[in-house]
């Protein structure tokens, strides 16, 4: 079945250090791709997307390039900031309308 | 406006019993979509609406989950006969169609059965 794989945290960086999180995905078809954040005490909300090979999802000084050649979506950030802690989703929709998450990565950004 | 509610925030129930949870997506949004957060998971797929039609419900697990939605808009998620490893959040969240748009979420309830 379809699935998401994302690297396991949780993850500390330093204020102004670069930033991955690697997500790997299996799906049939063409699934569209997503990066959900989660601030602390607030709900999810969308960070990215990207819809189709090659397209670059990007928002807030962060992107994400849709590789199908290596199934990967992986999230970076050239300099993290505090305000950027948060636990970070990678997500697919298949053609079958159906959402699959990854566990989710934990991200503290240190002063 | 408003975004998606959903009550009770939290629900603490007996084993064994039934439970109801609610969804009021976005006024306009016709994909409607359940997901179940365990502790240290990531969220798990239930079910979704497309107006009031649930077209795969392969995601629920186990019969004693059942979804419905009325009038294009509110939806509840019942579990019967709840068991401890029900215990989760639920999240819903409403989006303006089915396909690759934007998913707003709730913000959850949080069900813990004793």
């Amino acid at each position: 079945g379809d699935s998401v794989t994302q690297m396991e945290g949780p993850v500390t960086l330093s204020e102004e250090a670069f930033l991955t999180i690697n997500c790997t995905y299996t799906a049939t078809g063409y699934p569209s791709l997503f990066w959900y954040v989660q601030y602390p005490g607030e709900g999810l909300q969308l960070l990215l997307k990207a819809t189709k090979a090659d397209d670059k999802g990007s928002n807030k000084g962060f992107e994400a390039t849709y590789r199908k050649e290596t199934t990967s979506f992986h999230l970076e950030k050239g300099s993290v900031q505090v305000s950027d802690s948060a636990v970070y989703f990678c997500a697919l929709i298949n053609t079958g309308n159906q959402f699959y998450f990854g566990t989710g990565t934990s991200l503290t950004v240190i002063p | 406006g408003a975004g998606v509610s959903q009550s009770p925030s939290n629900k603490v129930t007996e084993k064994g019993k039934d439970v109801e949870l609610r969804c009021d997506p976005i006024s306009g949004h016709t994909a409607l979509y359940w997901y179940r957060q365990s502790l240290g998971q990531g969220l798990e797929f239930l079910i979704y609406f497309q107006g009031n039609s649930a077209p795969d419900k392969s995601g629920l697990p186990s019969d004693r989950f059942s979804a419905e939605r009325t009038g294009g808009s509110v939806s509840t998620l019942t579990i019967q006969r709840t068991q401890q490893e029900d215990s989760a959040v639920y999240l819903c969240a409403s989006s303006l169609d089915r396909g690759p748009y934007e998913q707003y979420f709730g913000p959850g309830t949080r069900l813990t059965v004793t």
